[in-house]
C-alpha cells in the first residue's frame, strides 16, 4: 500500500489556467505538508497543515491554496498559472518529526 | 532561519569505495535530522532518522552521525555499488516543517 500518494503525477498546462493536484496518507500522520523542487532539485516547504489546520505558509503567492477537508488529505490548488510555477510539488506527511513523501507531481506550464 | 548545507554538491567514485557525504545546519534547535535518497524522476525514499538525543544510526552499509552542538552530519556509505547512485538529501525537523540541504548528486562508477 501507497503510504503518500498524490495525483497527478505528470501535469502540463497552459498559462492562466486553473489547476489541483491531490494528496492522500494513510499513515494516520497529523501533519501533512506541500514542497516544491525548483529545477536546481532544491526542496523548499510551501505549507503545512495538523489536523486540518494551517500552521506555516511560507511566503507562497495567494493563487496557491491547500484545502485539507480531513487528517488524511491536504489538496492544492493553483490559480492562474505561471510559468515559473513549473517545478516538482511534494506532499509530505510526518509524525514525530519523520517524513513520507509521495512520488511528486511533475507540474509544466507552458 | 535555519540553513542546511550539504557538501559536496555533486560526488563521482569508483565502485567499492568507502565514502562521506556532510551535511551541516546553523541552528541547533533541531527535532532530528533525517537522511533522504532521490532516484531521478521520482520521490524521496527514507534512509536514516537521527533524534537529537541520538549520535548515530546505522542500516546496512549506510550510517549516519550528528553532532547537534556543532550541527554537523555526516552519512558514511561502506563497499558502495552502482545502485547507490543517486541524490542523497539530509533534512532538519524544526516544529512543523523539514528544512533541506541543496543535495549531494553521488554517481558510482562501476
Amino acid at each position: 500500500d501507497t503510504a503518500v500518494s498524490q495525483t497527478p503525477k505528470y501535469l502540463v498546462t497552459q498559462m492562466g489556467n486553473d489547476k489541483s493536484i491531490k494528496c492522500e496518507q494513510n499513515l494516520g500522520h497529523d501533519t501533512m505538508y506541500w514542497y516544491k523542487q525548483d529545477s536546481k532539485k532544491f526542496l523548499k516547504i510551501m505549507f503545512s497543515y495538523n489536523n486540518k489546520e494551517l500552521i506555516i505558509n511560507e511566503t507562497v503567492p495567494n493563487r496557491f491554496s491547500p484545502k485539507s477537508p480531513d487528517k488524511a488529505h491536504l489538496n492544492l490548488h493553483i490559480n492562474s498559472l505561471e510559468l515559473g510555477d513549473s517545478a516538482v510539488y511534494f506532499c509530505a506527511s510526518s509524525q514525530g518529526g519523520t517524513g513520507s513523501f509521495g512520488q511528486g507531481t511533475r507540474l509544466t506550464v507552458v | 532561519k535555519q540553513e542546511v548545507t550539504q557538501i559536496p554538491a555533486a560526488l563521482s567514485v569508483p565502485e567499492g569505495e568507502n565514502l562521506v557525504l556532510n551535511c551541516s545546519f546553523t541552528d541547533s534547535a533541531i527535532y532530528n535530522l533525517q537522511w533522504f535518497r532521490q532516484d531521478p524522476g521520482k520521490g524521496l525514499t527514507s534512509l536514516l532518522l537521527i533524534q537529537s538525543s541520538q549520535r548515530e544510526q546505522t542500516s546496512g552499509r549506510l550510517n549516519a552521525s550528528l553532532d547537534k552542538s556543532s550541527g554537523r552530519s555526516t552519512l558514511y556509505i561502506a563497499a558502495s555499488q552502482p545502485g547507490d547512485s543517486a541524490t542523497y538529501l539530509c533534512a532538519v525537523s524544526q516544529p512543523q516543517k523539514l528544512v533541506f540541504g541543496q543535495g549531494t548528486r553521488l554517481t558510482i562508477n562501476p
